[in-house]
């Protein structure tokens, strides 16, 4: 059965500073997606990693996908409050017909001003 | 931008009624799911459909649950006799391949 870790779970940073999440999987895949979901909403797709070495970048977050590792990173950059929210990351098994989202935890990340 | 949308938003049910959750995917999309998130916990995955029946479901997904897409556009989630337990944040999704799924906005579903 896969399993999918983020850590840390709760991440509580200033404005300005930097740090990074961590996804650990357990079984192999090539694809990896990253959502970000605002208390009481919906999930909202920041990223999709399609393959090893992937690497996407939007505004302050950049992602990453080592499959080898089987290891996925959230990077924040000089963080803002406008970031808090829950961040998951979701391996995908593949399916013949459709696909199945394994979901970590999520990470809570709350950005002090 | 095309959207999957839910209704309701908000539904409150008294334990053992029935209640379906009604799903509209994107247009063109072939592939349809069900995922569920207690409040508090991560998203799990409770049921594909593909080709009008089921393609794969969790152990969730017990004989209390089923899905149907009763026209060309709607797709629905039926809790036969709903728990306590069943409460929670439904979101359905959809993708027109085999992956990239998009997400609804979900429906808190409340069993009291």
């Amino acid at each position: 059965e896969l399993k999918v870790e983020q850590n840390p779970l709760f991440l509580s940073m200033q404005e300005g500073k930097n740090y990074t999440i961590y996804c650990n999987y357990s079984t192999t895949s090539d694809r990896l997606y990253w959502y970000r979901q605002d208390p009481g909403k919906s999930l909202e797709s920041l990223f999709v990693l399609l393959s090893n070495g992937a690497v996407k970048q939007e505004g302050r977050l950049m992602a990453s996908l080592d499959t080898k590792a089987r290891l996925s990173t959230l990077h924040i950059t000089a963080a803002v409050h406008d970031l808090s929210a829950t961040y998951f990351c979701a391996v995908d098994m593949e399916r013949e017909y459709g696909n199945k989202l394994v979901f970590g935890a999520g990470t809570i990340l709350r950005v002090k001003s | 931008e095309p959207e999957v949308t839910q209704t309701p938003s908000h539904q409150v049910t008294q334990m053992g009624q029935e209640v379906i959750l009604r799903c509209v995917p994107i247009s063109n999309h072939l592939y349809f799911y069900w995922y569920r998130q207690i409040l508090g916990q991560k998203v799990e995955f409770l049921v594909s459909f593909y080709n009008n029946e089921i393609s794969e479901k969790s152990e969730i997904f017990d004989d209390q649950f089923s899905v149907e897409r009763p026209d060309g556009s709607n797709f629905t989630l039926k809790i036969r006799s709903t728990k306590l337990e069943d409460s929670a944040m439904y979101f359905c999704a959809s993708s027109e391949q085999v992956w990239v799924a998009f997400f609804g906005q979900g429906t808190r579903l409340t069993v009291v």
